[in-house]
């Protein structure tokens, strides 16, 4: 089965820096998506890594490492509209997507 | 215009009911899903179409009925559902085999209650 591991809640203060840390064992792998989900709201598509190393996308940057099955999201200059969930997930063939349980992240003022 | 829209949002049925949800998108993919998402759990998969054919049906029970008529729609046909199977149902869509990410797009869901 695959197992796909994150971090239940994380708080952090208006423009700090939250590190989120996702943890995979999966039966292939294909790329590894970070998605937003505010509350009662569509998740939507953050970063994409498929290669080691970092990406970064202005305030947000995604980290993989294969060979130790990791990933971080990195938040940087935290807003209040940053809290949300914050759902890992893990591309292990043609379509399939096998998501963590999510982090949810709250900022305080 | 949104990319993936669903209706209802929000929806109350008995037992004994017969509802379906609908999902729709007009981003032109090839590739549609149902997932359900229960509170502090992770997305469960439910079913894959591809162009209109079903590609993967996760052992869902059979009391959940999916329906692609064509690339763009597809249902989720309930009937004699159980407590257990309150959650939010989210629809998402992808073109798959373009050579890019394939990145999932998501609808805003239907928050189902089962009484």
């Amino acid at each position: 089965g695959q197992n796909i591991d994150q971090p239940t809640e994380m708080t952090a203060t208006e423009g700090a820096i939250v590190q989120i840390n996702c943890t995979y064992q999966t039966s292939g792998f294909n790329g590894l998506f970070w998605y937003q989900q505010h509350a009662g709201e569509a998740p939507t598509f953050l970063s994409y890594n498929v290669l080691d190393g970092l990406e970064e996308k202005g305030r947000f940057s995604s980290f993989l490492s294969r060979s130790k099955g990791y990933s971080y999201l990195l938040l940087k200059e935290l807003q209040m509209k940053d809290s949300a969930s914050y759902l890992c997930a893990v591309r292990d063939g043609d379509y399939k997507l096998s998501f963590g349980a999510g982090t949810t992240v709250t900022v305080r003022a | 215009e949104t990319g993936v829209t669903q209706t209802p949002r929000h929806l109350v049925m008995g037992m004994t009911n017969k509802k379906s949800l609908k999902c729709e998108q007009h981003l032109g993919h090839n590739a549609m899903y149902w997932y359900k998402q229960s509170a502090k759990k992770p997305l469960e998969l439910m079913f894959v179409y591809n162009f209109k054919e079903q590609t993967e049906n996760n052992s869902v029970p059979s009391r959940f009925s999916p329906e692609c008529p064509n690339s763009s729609h597809l249902f989720l046909h309930l009937h004699t559902l159980q407590p257990e199977d309150s959650a939010l149902y989210l629809c998402a869509s992808s073109q798959e085999g373009s050579g890019g990410v394939d990145t999932q797009y998501f609808g805003p869901g239907t928050r189902l209650t089962v009484l």
